[in-house]
C-alpha cells in the first residue's frame, strides 16, 4: 500500500504556480520521497526526489518540512502541458524495494 | 530516438492465448522493471531485473514469465491470457537500483 496521502484532483491557472501536496507521516529515517507524473495515455515520468533538504530541478522544486512529514512539489510556470496525475512515493534508496505508485493527483492546468 | 521501447503498442487477443512483449531500452541502464497498470489507474509492479537477474517478483500469477536476454531487453511472456490480463503494461529502466525510473510508452493488452 502506498504510505502517502494526496488531494484527489488541483486546479491551476497556466503561468501561476502549482503547488502539490503530500502527506508521509509514517516516513522512516532512510525513506526518500519521489515525484513521478504521468500525462495522459504515456507512461509515468520522473520529476525530483529528495530526502530532507530542499531539491530543484530544470522541471520542479521539491520542498520537505523539517519533521519529514509532508512535501510539496511546485511548478514555477505551470502550462496546459503539465496536465497529469501527479504521484508522491515515499521509497528506501536500497533499491530492493520498488516504487509503490498511489491514487496521485491530478492535476488540471487551466488557460 | 527511444530511450525505452515496448512492442508492440497495442495487442488485441482472445482468451486463452500466449502473447509476448517486448522491451529495449539504449540506456545503458543495468535494471529493468515491468509495471501494471489496471482498469482504475493503479500502477503495480510486477517484476524487476537487475544486470538479467530477477530482484522483485511481486505476487504474479506463474502464466506470467519475464526473460532477459541481456541487460538491454526485459521481455514479459503471458500464457493463457485471462480476462483479467486487460491492462497497459509498462516497461520501465534505471541506471541501477537506486535512481530514477525511465519508462516506455506502455502495452494496451485487450482480452476478447
Amino acid at each position: 500500500d502506498a504510505k502517502t496521502t494526496q488531494p484527489t484532483s488541483m486546479d491551476c491557472a497556466e503561468g501561476r504556480a502549482a503547488n502539490l501536496p503530500c502527506n508521509h507521516s509514517t516516513i522512516s529515517g532512510n525513506e526518500y520521497v519521489y515525484w513521478y507524473r504521468q500525462i495522459h495515455s504515456q507512461g509515468p515520468q520522473y520529476i525530483i526526489h529528495g530526502l530532507k533538504n530542499n531539491e530543484t530541478n530544470e522541471m520542479a522544486s521539491l520542498i520537505i518540512t523539517e519533521d519529514r512529514k509532508s512535501s510539496t512539489l511546485i511548478l514555477p510556470h505551470a502550462t496546459l502541458r503539465d496536465t497529469a496525475v501527479y504521484y508522491c512515493i515515499v521509497r528506501e534508496f536500497s533499491g530492493n524495494t520498488p516504487l509503490v505508485f498511489g491514487k496521485g493527483t491530478r492535476l488540471s492546468v487551466i488557460a | 530516438d527511444t530511450a525505452v521501447s515496448q512492442t508492440p503498442k497495442y495487442l488485441v487477443t482472445q482468451m486463452g492465448n500466449d502473447k509476448s512483449i517486448k522491451c529495449e531500452q539504449n540506456l545503458g541502464h543495468d535494471t529493468m522493471y515491468w509495471y501494471k497498470q489496471d482498469s482504475k489507474k493503479f500502477l503495480k509492479i510486477m517484476f524487476s531485473y537487475n544486470n538479467k537477474e530477477l530482484i522483485i517478483n511481486e505476487t504474479v500469477p506463474n502464466r506470467f514469465s519475464p526473460k532477459s536476454p541481456d541487460k538491454a531487453h526485459l521481455n514479459l511472456h503471458i500464457n493463457s491470457l485471462e480476462l483479467g490480463d486487460s491492462a497497459v503494461y509498462f516497461c520501465a529502466s534505471s541506471r541501477d537500483r537506486e535512481q530514477p525510473q525511465h519508462f516506455g510508452d506502455g502495452t494496451r493488452l485487450s482480452i476478447l
